[in-house]
């Protein structure tokens, strides 16, 4: 499976946007990038995914460069709610065994 | 919707003892999952399930029996607890298996002593 490194911790200030890096150089061709987060000690919450293309919902977007080897997500406007570890997955499709790394600490400052 | 739940919140056991945790859920999903998830660490998959009367192993089966009897529920078994199986327990369920947007439940605090 393709390994993700992504920073322990981040800040960002309310208001602007959130920009999480994930760097996966050791993608697949058939591994999608899948974003979850958990705040404080809740269960993991989905947020995004996608496999070659930017997509956005009405939480975030998902950027991936063209190479595939890392992706970028972006909160548009972070809030003190997003403050969350944010977890970036690699799963090949039908695999069920999904890892999450240690992730990457959001503090959204007022 | 409930979505899905986690029977109990909290436990404390002592070791050798035994405990079953009960996930349920109510979107019908065929997919269910066991993570635990230690001290400043991501999830662990411990074992799943495709589907009624089905299971398989994830990342770290050991110490750990599950039962998928009713597509709702999904039980995961601890025979004979262990201090290293102080933890917290996530419970998630999904629609199929090339769809990885997992819903989570709470969570299980166990406390082996």
């Amino acid at each position: 499976d393709a390994k993700t490194t992504q920073p322990p911790s981040m800040d960002c200030a309310e208001g602007r946007a959130a920009n999480l890096p994930c760097n996966h150089s050791t993608i697949s061709g058939n591994e999608y990038v899948y974003w979850y987060r958990q705040i404080h000690s809740q269960g993991p919450q989905y947020i995004i995914h996608g496999l070659k293309n930017n997509e956005t919902n009405e939480m975030a977007s998902l950027i991936i460069t063209e190479d595939r080897k890392s992706s970028t997500l972006i909160l548009p406007h972070a809030t003190l709610r997003d403050t969350a570890v944010y977890y970036c997955i690699v799963i090949p499709r039908n695999n069920n065994d999904m890892r999450f790394g240690a992730g990457t600490r959001l503090t959204v400052k007022p | 919707n409930a979505g899905v739940t986690q029977t109990p919140k909290f436990r404390v056991l002592k070791t050798g003892q035994s405990m079953t945790l009960l996930c349920a859920q109510d979107m019908n999903h065929e997919y269910m999952y066991w993570y635990r998830q230690d001290p400043g660490m991501g999830l662990r998959l411990i074992h799943y399930s495709v589907g009624e009367g089905t299971t398989a192993k994830g990342e770290v089966p050991d110490g750990y029996n599950v039962s998928r009897l009713k597509k709702q529920n999904f039980l995961l078994g601890l025979e004979s607890a262990a201090p290293s199986q102080t933890s917290v327990y996530f419970c998630a369920s999904s629609t199929r298996s090339d769809n990885y947007e997992q819903y989570f439940g709470p969570g299980t605090r166990l406390t082996v002593t």
